[in-house]
């Protein structure tokens, strides 16, 4: 398995444009979590979906985030507007169960300017 | 309040010597504590999860070591590499699957 495939790798967008990052989990996991990281505020948990229904998306930070999970090989995260605020590294992850051990896709790196 | 205080913040250690990292919670109800590492500019790799009821568990050169009581979690590596070099990320998961995530530890191993 080639492991968690997020696209792009890297972002760069101007405010006010629409963003939208893209997950492949691991075939056969059930759970798949979208991350946000940033060297003031760490790693942070925005959203995760279990068999394809978001279970709790307190981490979302406004309403410009929204998640999809069309079916079980593909999520999104869209951010809409986006804002100089959102730039961070993006990481998608998925497991087998909430408490097993978690794989990380390589991330975005986005930059709003 | 639900939180992980990891330290040092950053450490630097001369290869093969061993290091300690230290992870303070107060999470509850507390599920498992993983640890996570983390190269830079990579996503973060687990190490080991532990549940309450076990007080250590090794992944090769890493060992994770948990006291439930007193809310401590720490991981040491043996024989150091300079590939060991990256941030170590603790992460609790408490009440209603929530994770919490400390701050993490830069390991710096020098040659």
């Amino acid at each position: 398995d080639a492991g968690v495939i997020q696209s792009p790798r890297h972002e760069v967008t101007e405010m006010g444009q629409e963003v939208t990052l893209r997950c492949k989990p691991i075939s056969g996991h059930d759970y798949l979590f979208w991350y946000r990281q940033t060297m003031m505020r760490g790693l942070e948990l925005l959203i995760y979906f279990n068999n394809n229904v978001p279970i709790d998306d307190s981490g979302m930070p406004e309403d410009r985030f929204s998640a999809k999970m069309p079916n079980a090989s593909f999520s999104t995260l869209k951010i809409q507007p986006s804002e100089p605020r959102d730039s961070a590294v993006y990481f998608c992850a998925s497991s087998s169960l909430q408490g097993a051990l978690a794989f990380f896709g390589q991330g975005t790196r986005l930059t709003v300017v | 309040k639900n939180q992980v205080e990891q330290s040092p913040q950053s450490l630097i250690i001369l290869e093969g010597k061993n290091c300690t990292l230290q992870c303070n919670y107060t999470v509850s109800p507390f599920s498992n504590l993983r640890w996570y590492k983390q190269d830079t500019g990579r996503g973060p790799v687990s190490l080991t999860i532990m549940t309450f009821s076990e007080n250590t568990k090794s992944n090769g050169r890493y060992t994770a070591t948990l006291d439930a009581d007193t809310k401590q979690s720490s991981l040491h590596i043996t024989a150091s590499q300079l590939s060991d070099s990256a941030s170590y990320i603790c992460v609790v998961t408490g009440g209603y699957n929530k994770l919490i995530f400390g701050a993490g530890t830069r390991l710096a191993v020098h040659p």
